[in-house]
């Protein structure tokens, strides 16, 4: 079946460090991801995406990289800020799915 | 504000009422979706229109549980009986042709008492 999931339920980073949120997935045909930044009692808010044809996508201070070798994909977040801290969750989608299927999500601590 | 709009944004209601939910997407997008969220879990698929047709529904989507959206713009979701289990955010998206990303509304968290 398939699924997407996150190696850490909880990162705490300092201000200023980088952050890496790291997610893997196990459908083959998967072929387009985003990750959604959600903060408490607020509902998801795109972040990035990519898709299954390249490996890096950069936007402001984020960078999404993808290894479809071994179903991976992570997010980096520069100079992270106390405005980062939020749940992070990736999601995936393929051909013929109309809605995208989400993992239970990474914790981001921003320490100051 | 041009984003994804859900009301309400809370609801309280004892078990075995019926509640609904209204979701007003954004105005340019044909594709709207439903999803359900709970306690540090991802968002779970509920159902999908495009334009007024339901196209697809998730198994999670019980006898209790109906959508609509009757003129192809705003939706509706309605609980019928609500049980205890149903507590949860039921969060909305919305998404235009040629986009795969989906913008979501802030969500309406539901809890049965």
């Amino acid at each position: 079946g398939e699924s997407v999931g996150l190696h850490l339920p909880t990162l705490s980073v300092q201000e200023g460090d980088n952050s890496i949120i790291n997610c893997a997935y196990s459908n083959s045909a998967s072929d387009y991801f985003i990750w959604y930044k959600q903060e408490s009692g607020k509902g998801p808010q795109f972040i990035i995406d990519i898709r299954s044809n390249m490996d890096k996508r950069q936007g402001q201070r984020v960078t999404v990289l993808l290894n479809k070798t071994v179903k991976h994909l992570s997010l980096q977040i520069a100079a992270t800020q106390p405005g980062d801290s939020a749940v992070y969750f990736c999601a995936e989608n393929g051909t013929g799915r109309r809605a995208l299927t989400f993992g239970s999500g990474t914790r981001l601590q921003v320490q100051p | 504000d041009t984003g994804v709009s859900q009301d309400p944004r809370h609801k309280i209601t004892k078990r075995g009422q019926n509640v609904t939910f209204r979701c007003d997407p954004i105005s340019e997008h044909n594709r709207l979706y439903w999803y359900r969220q709970t306690l540090g879990q991802g968002p779970e698929f509920l159902t999908y229109f495009q334009n007024e047709a339901q196209l697809e529904k998730s198994r999670l989507l019980s006898d209790r549980f109906s959508a609509e959206r009757p003129k192809g713009s705003f939706s509706t979701l309605e609980i019928q009986r609500t049980e205890q289990g149903d507590s949860a955010m039921y969060l909305c998206a919305s998404s235009t042709p040629g986009r795969t990303e989906a913008f979501f509304g802030q969500g309406t968290r539901l809890t049965v008492v």
